[in-house]
């Protein structure tokens, strides 16, 4: 196991369309995070699981958003009807249970452009 | 959450020392500091983490002074390709990071 894994790396959609990413965390690590970074800024929080449990969701995980981790391993984050202002990079990261918990090994990234 | 402040921008040649700080007035007891580097178009990668003194690795070097309200990021003899944004975060919950606008570093030969 190298590391996180993230798929699409890019993703062209236009505005409407459903999108779905996929993130594959390091094999032992229970502990998934999603962020969200556009140019200029750093990474923003969006959701956070602990195994399957989706325990943390930030402000910005509106209701088109929706994340899931249906065996605690592989997560999926899903944006419905999407909007120009959801173009930017999507994070994945995951960390130990038990590591420190600002110790996160984050993956390449989806670009999404939303045209 | 204890904000971080750290510089917008560094220049810096290569084979020099850079250091990095960043003042957090406010970190609470049980917080460590945790510092990322990040490439353009790449996830931030983890390069060090402290909670008081000194801490070293065979990437960098973090110092925290005793009151623990700002701490240094070291990196020895830089090259180009150091060239990145450093972000500094103070924390210790597992709810998430959060990232400022971090210091974007800039090597030139």
């Amino acid at each position: 196991d190298t590391g996180v894994s993230q798929n699409p790396r890019h993703k062209i959609t236009k505005r409407g369309q459903n999108v779905t990413f996929r993130c594959d965390p390091i094999s032992e690590h229970n502990r998934l995070y999603w962020y969200r970074q556009t140019l200029g800024q750093g990474p923003e929080f969006l959701t956070y699981f602990q195994n399957e449990a989706q325990l943390e969701k930030s402000r910005l995980l509106s209701d088109r958003f929706s994340a899931e981790r249906p065996k605690g391993s592989f997560s999926t984050l899903e944006i419905q009807r999407t909007e120009q202002g959801d173009s930017a990079m999507y994070l994945c990261a995951s960390s130990a249970e038990t590591g420190s918990p600002y110790e996160q090994y984050f993956g390449p990234g989806t670009r999404l452009t939303v045209t | 959450l204890a904000k971080t402040t750290q510089p917008i921008s560094m220049d810096s040649y290569e084979g020099q020392e850079v250091n990095i700080t960043c003042s957090h007035n406010n970190i609470a007891t049980n917080d460590y500091i945790t510092w990322y580097q990040q490439f353009p178009s790449q996830g931030p990668r983890f390069i060090i983490q402290g909670y008081k003194t000194k801490v070293t690795n065979e990437v960098a070097s973090l110092f925290i002074p005793a009151d623990r309200k700002s701490s240094t990021l070291s990196l020895p003899r830089v090259s180009l390709s150091d060239t990145a944004v450093y972000y500094c975060l103070v924390g210790e919950r597992a709810d998430g990071l959060t990232f400022g606008k971090g210091t974007h570093l800039i090597i030139q030969p």
